[in-house]
């Protein structure tokens, strides 16, 4: 069981993004999202599906269907560049997805 | 504020050993699994493995490509959990990132605070 992330992702500031990760047991599990910019740790935006954490913006939201779990930019700024990675557990094992690169140009 | 501080990175041979430290402090340490995170240079994430809290045995979990070659344990004395490497391999260079679980046993918790990380380089 894996998580498909695409590598990569453009869109324009001030536009709606969507990143999307596909995995078979999405349907039934929740899906995390987390934020690493360039030289940092990563950021925890995105949990139980479509939770925001304290301090995350609104403009960042979540959503699932069927086995796709998809993370929602909307009007993107420049400082959201970075990639991004979803979670979820497999029993006992947690799953990454191979990450997707945000580029706001 | 909590905060999570790697130590113990380097430059080790292979098939040499390295233990790595993660003191954690402004959070009650005993109450939350831990667990350990990787990040091979240039690579995406690729979690290592997890320690359940005492009150939830204090087991440990550990993903397959690092299985029975690293050990992750924990000193709630301390505040600190450990990630013990053998037999370490030029595929196991990395950033290593210690990470908060917050359910006690584990799963279907979510990583919500990371240290900074502490790069490991496993070179000849």
């Amino acid at each position: 069981y894996e998580l498909t992330q695409p590598p990569s992702v453009s869109v324009s500031p001030g536009q709606t993004a969507s990143i999307t990760c596909s995995g078979d047991k999405l349907g039934e599990e929740y899906a995390w999202w987390y934020q690493q910019k360039p030289g940092q740790s990563p950021v925890l935006i995105i949990y139980h599906d479509n939770k925001r954490p304290s301090g995350i913006p609104e403009r960042f939201s979540g959503s699932t269907s069927g086995n796709t779990a998809t993370l929602t930019i909307s009007g993107t700024q420049t400082m959201d560049e970075a990639d991004y990675y979803c979670q979820a557990w497999d029993s006992i094992n947690v799953l990454v997805g191979g990450g997707t690169k945000l580029t706001v140009l | 504020e909590v905060q999570l501080v790697e130590s113990g990175g380097g430059l080790v041979q292979p098939g040499r050993s390295l233990r790595l430290s993660c003191t954690s402090s402004g959070f009650t340490f005993g109450d939350y699994a831990m667990s350990w995170f990787r990040q091979a240079p240039g690579k995406g994430l690729e979690w290592v493995g997890f320690i359940r809290s005492k009150a939830s045995g204090g087991t440990t979990e550990h993903a397959a490509s690092v299985k029975g070659r690293f050990t992750i344990s924990r000193d709630d004395s301390k505040t600190t959990v450990y990630l013990q490497m053998n037999s370490l391999k030029t595929e196991d260079t990395a950033v290593y990132y210690c990470t908060r679980l917050t359910e006690p046993s584990g799963y279907e918790g979510h990583f919500d605070y990371w240290g900074q990380g502490t790069l490991v380089t496993v070179s000849s």
